[in-house]
């Protein structure tokens, strides 16, 4: 079955620091992989996707996510933290009914 | 363009009632989702939508039910609400196949 496992509850980083939120997943077929953030009392917002291609992918607010087939990860990263990233992200997984399935969420601080 | 529209915003209903809420896409998109997000379970997906026709299911029970309109507009209703249904229900649509969801702002639930 498609699933899609984000191992990390809450993840605190240090404002300045890179951060990583971690995914990985399990897909029959070639993954469609994304992100997506949530503000407070707001609805998902769109960060990146992967389809096919680089195994780098760059998206919105300077985040990246990096593509590891072998390791069926797509971790989300960003090279230096803003207080303003603090939000709970979703990463999610399209299966082959082309439904989208997504992680339970991590909540990320960022520490002033 | 207009983003996901989601009315109401807010819903206070006591148990055994029935709910309908409702959701208008990007236009121009033709596949309405619909989600359940509650903290303990995280986004569940409830429903999928493409011109008119139900194309994905998630596993919720018959109580939850939806339909869409032929200018793409959708809406999902709850029967008997229990207090489990207490949750934020968002809409996502897009395009085609394969692409990102735009979430709405979704609308907030509570039941009595």
């Amino acid at each position: 079955a498609q699933s899609v496992a984000q191992p990390e509850d809450q993840v605190n980083v240090a404002e300045g620091n890179p951060l990583t939120v971690k995914c990985t997943y399990s897909v029959s077929g070639n993954p469609y992989l994304f992100w997506y953030v949530q503000y407070p009392n707001r609805g998902l917002q769109f960060l990146l996707k992967y389809i096919t291609g680089d195994n780098l992918v760059k998206g919105s607010y300077g985040f990246e996510a990096e593509f590891n087939k072998s390791q069926t990860s797509f971790h989300l990263k960003k090279p230096s933290a803003l207080v303003s990233d603090s939000a709970l992200y979703f990463c999610a997984v399209r299966d082959g009914r082309d439904k989208i399935i997504f992680g339970k969420g991590t909540r990320l601080h960022i520490l002033p | 363009k207009a983003g996901v529209t989601q009315t109401p915003r807010y819903l206070i209903k006591t148990r055994g009632q029935q709910v309908t809420l409702s959701c208008s896409p990007i236009s121009g998109h033709r596949s309405v989702s619909w989600y359940q997000q509650t903290p303990g379970q995280g986004l569940q997906f409830l429903f999928e939508y493409f011109s008119e026709t139900q194309r994905n299911k998630g596993n919720f029970p018959g109580r939850f039910s939806g339909r869409q309109f032929s200018n793409s507009r959708s809406e999902m209703n709850v029967s008997t609400l229990e207090l489990g249904d207490s949750a934020l229900y968002l809409c996502a649509s897009r395009p085609r196949e394969g692409n990102e969801q735009f979430f709405g702002p979704g609308t907030r639930l509570t039941v009595l």
